[in-house]
């Protein structure tokens, strides 16, 4: 079982470049979240899903888009990096069927600078 | 105020000694999650709780729903528990997996 695999783990953008994080998991999980951890700053959920075809935003979605065609994946889209963005971020999925009693998985997380 | 504040904010500890982090909450919650994040950036979920305590190994988590606080505890710390520790709480409406999370306790444990 590989869990929740999330790629690239490092990655540079230049101001105004694009890119898509990926995440995958295979444990069929319902629910899937992108979030980003800046120093000093607790975890902040960016998008999440409930399920196939179905996303919503979080506590900062601006700047990034998501979609969720299919149960195992979940990309994270930047449109147009900014330095703001540069920060950590983590993908987890967990079971939906008890809402939010339900641990997480955790990807390795991606680290990105944007210059 | 932070919805969900932990403390201490760093911890350091001999091997063998017994740890204790603490989380208080504003919102009321279902549900408490611990999670620790090792020094490599990876994050794993450690206890998931809204009642009384649960036991993993060394590891022990509490909860008190009256006074909106948790602790997680390490008895006979050891150089690998050194992480990041962090409690989050699901943000109401409990229906989603919308968390709170608190910004961590560094625990380090010297040998």
């Amino acid at each position: 079982n590989a869990g929740v695999t999330q790629t690239p783990k490092f990655q540079v953008l230049k101001t105004g470049q694009s890119m898509t994080l990926q995440c995958a998991q295979d444990m069929n999980h319902e629910y899937m979240s992108w979030y980003r951890q800046d120093p000093g700053m607790g975890l902040r959920l960016i998008h999440y899903s409930v399920g196939a075809g179905i996303t919503d935003q979080g506590e900062v979605p601006n700047g990034y888009n998501v979609s969720r065609s299919t149960t195992e994946d979940f990309p994270l889209r930047l449109l147009s990096a900014a330095p703001s963005q540069t920060s950590v971020y983590f993908c987890a999925s967990s079971q939906l069927y008890q809402g939010a009693n339900s641990p997480l998985h955790f990807g390795n997380g991606t680290r990105l600078t944007v210059t | 105020k932070n919805e969900v504040e932990q403390s201490p904010q760093n911890l350091t500890a001999q091997e063998g000694e017994f740890i204790t982090i603490n989380c208080s909450y504003s919102v009321g919650i279902s549900a408490l999650h611990w999670l620790q994040q090792h020094p490599g950036g990876g994050i794993v979920s450690l206890f998931m709780l809204s009642s009384g305590k649960k036991k993993h190994g060394r590891l022990i988590a509490t909860i008190n729903i009256q006074e909106k606080h948790s602790s997680l505890h390490i008895t006979a710390s050891h150089p690998r528990d050194s992480a990041v520790y962090i409690c989050a709480a699901p943000r109401p409406p409990y229906n989603t997996d919308k968390l709170i999370f608190g910004t961590g306790t560094r625990l380090q444990v010297f040998p």
